[in-house]
């Protein structure tokens, strides 16, 4: 089945500053990948996501690459804020996979003022 | 649009007890995945309901369950609790079946087990 690593587990920044969470994949037949935010407490909600027929997508200050060769996509913040700060998980599912999101393990992002 | 509904939000129960969840998906989605998420852990998918059938399953023992009703809802049953079995629970709506598609999470239950 499929697996998905995710690192950091933990990142800190200055506000202001960029943070980019990396994820790796293992089925070559993935080919939607979202990135959700979870706030402590509170249920994950979808910022960003990328389909396996396009390398990179942007909404504002959040940006999304993907390299299927390589089997990796990572995720992009720019002009950090203190809201930022939450959790985020990196996901990847196939097509007839029955809506089956494979979760990474999860980045602790810290947004400092 | 209340968006995905769960229901209770939290629960205590012992060991050897059943327990029920119940999930309403956002309007105009037909198809409800369940997830659990350890404390400090991702999400693992446990089943996906489509057209009141259960889709594509995780790696979960039987003593998971579902099902779904007409009107779409659906419910998570565990029998036999056990400790490990404490977790946020969550339910996921989508429409459109088996497809890779987008998901939206309800705020979930979140299960004690004494």
């Amino acid at each position: 089945g499929e697996n998905v690593e995710q690192h950091p587990s933990t990142l800190s920044v200055q506000e202001g500053d960029s943070a980019v969470i990396k994820c790796t994949y293992s089925d070559s037949a993935s080919n939607y990948f979202p990135w959700y935010k979870q706030e402590l407490g509170k249920r994950p909600q979808l910022i960003i996501d990328i389909r396996s027929n396009v390398g990179e997508k942007k909404d504002q200050r959040i940006a999304v690459t993907l390299n299927k060769t390589a089997k990796h996509f990572s995720l992009h913040i720019t002009e950090t804020q203190p809201e930022d700060s939450a959790v985020y998980f990196c996901a990847a599912s196939k097509t007839g996979g029955g809506n089956k999101l494979t979760f990474g393990t999860g980045t602790q992002l810290k947004v400092e003022l | 649009d209340a968006g995905v509904t769960q229901s209770p939000t939290h629960l205590i129960k012992t060991r050897g007890q059943q327990v029920t969840l119940r999930c309403s998906p956002k309007s105009g989605h037909d198809t409800v995945s369940w997830y659990q998420q350890a404390l400090g852990q991702g999400p693992q998918f446990i089943f996906q309901y489509y057209e009141e059938e259960e889709r594509q399953r995780g790696n979960f023992p039987d003593r998971f369950s579902g099902h779904q009703f007409p009107n779409y809802s659906s419910e998570l049953n565990v029998n036999a609790l056990l400790l490990g079995d404490s977790a946020l629970y969550l339910c996921a709506s989508s429409r459109g079946g088996t497809g890779a598609n987008v998901l939206t999470f309800g705020a979930g239950s979140r299960l004690t087990v004494l």
